[in-house]
């Protein structure tokens, strides 16, 4: 069965702090692995599709890779505008576009 | 352009009665998706469409229909609403290869 598994639920960092967000996931051939970023009441905004194990991609402070079984979202020197919600979501070759999603982790970033 | 347009933004239903969510595209994208958000679950996809007249079943599809007449509208029918399908509901859509999906402004639904 096709799971995404995102770490940790929630994250607290002082503004200019790096971190990042893991990924995991389980999928019978990867079609593409997607990051959304998602602010209180409101949608979910695009920000990365990676297809396959040692792509990267950036994103100003934001930059996403890929290995076979994670991806990770690394955020240098953030700032308190980048707190909101990151989604992590995987569509897998056979079953269309069917997509899933993982729980997604809390950034906050304190000034 | 207006992107993905839900409506209504929000509702409250008593249960056993249906109500159909209504969600338009005008980027001419051919997937579209529903999904629901519960708080510590995530996105749980309900049902989609690969291309006008094809529906698909999601992880949770149960207690709800779509369908796809035309390429731009995808509703959500709810035939008979339970206190468990409160939740925000998000239409979104895509383009043909895997790539980024829209995302609507939800619609919050309460079902008492």
């Amino acid at each position: 069965e096709d799971q995404v598994t995102q770490s940790p639920e929630a994250l607290r960092l002082q503004e200019g702090e790096s971190s990042s967000l893991n990924c995991s996931y389980t999928v019978s051939g990867l079609r593409g692995l997607f990051w959304y970023r998602q602010d209180p009441g409101k949608g979910p905004e695009f920000l990365f599709t990676l297809y396959s194990a040692g792509e990267e991609k950036e994103k100003e402070r934001l930059k996403a890779t890929l290995t076979k079984k994670e991806s990770f979202l690394h955020i240098t020197a953030p700032k308190p505008e980048d707190s909101a919600t990151y989604l992590c979501a995987v569509q897998a070759r056979t079953g269309g576009f069917k997509t899933i999603f993982g729980a997604g982790t809390r950034l906050f970033v304190k000034a | 352009t207006a992107g993905i347009t839900q409506a209504p933004t929000s509702q409250i239903l008593a249960a056993g009665r249906s109500m159909t969510l209504r969600c338009t595209q005008d980027m001419r994208h051919n997937a579209m998706y529903w999904y629901r958000q519960d708080l510590g679950l995530g996105l749980r996809l309900i049902h989609y469409s690969n291309t006008a007249g094809t529906t698909g079943k999601g992880e949770v599809p149960d207690g709800y229909s779509v369908s796809r007449a035309n390429t731009d509208d995808f509703p959500l029918t709810l035939a008979s609403a339970v206190p468990s399908q409160t939740s925000v509901y998000f239409c979104a859509s895509s383009t043909d290869h895997p790539g980024e999906q829209y995302f609507g402004p939800g619609t919050r639904l309460t079902v008492t």
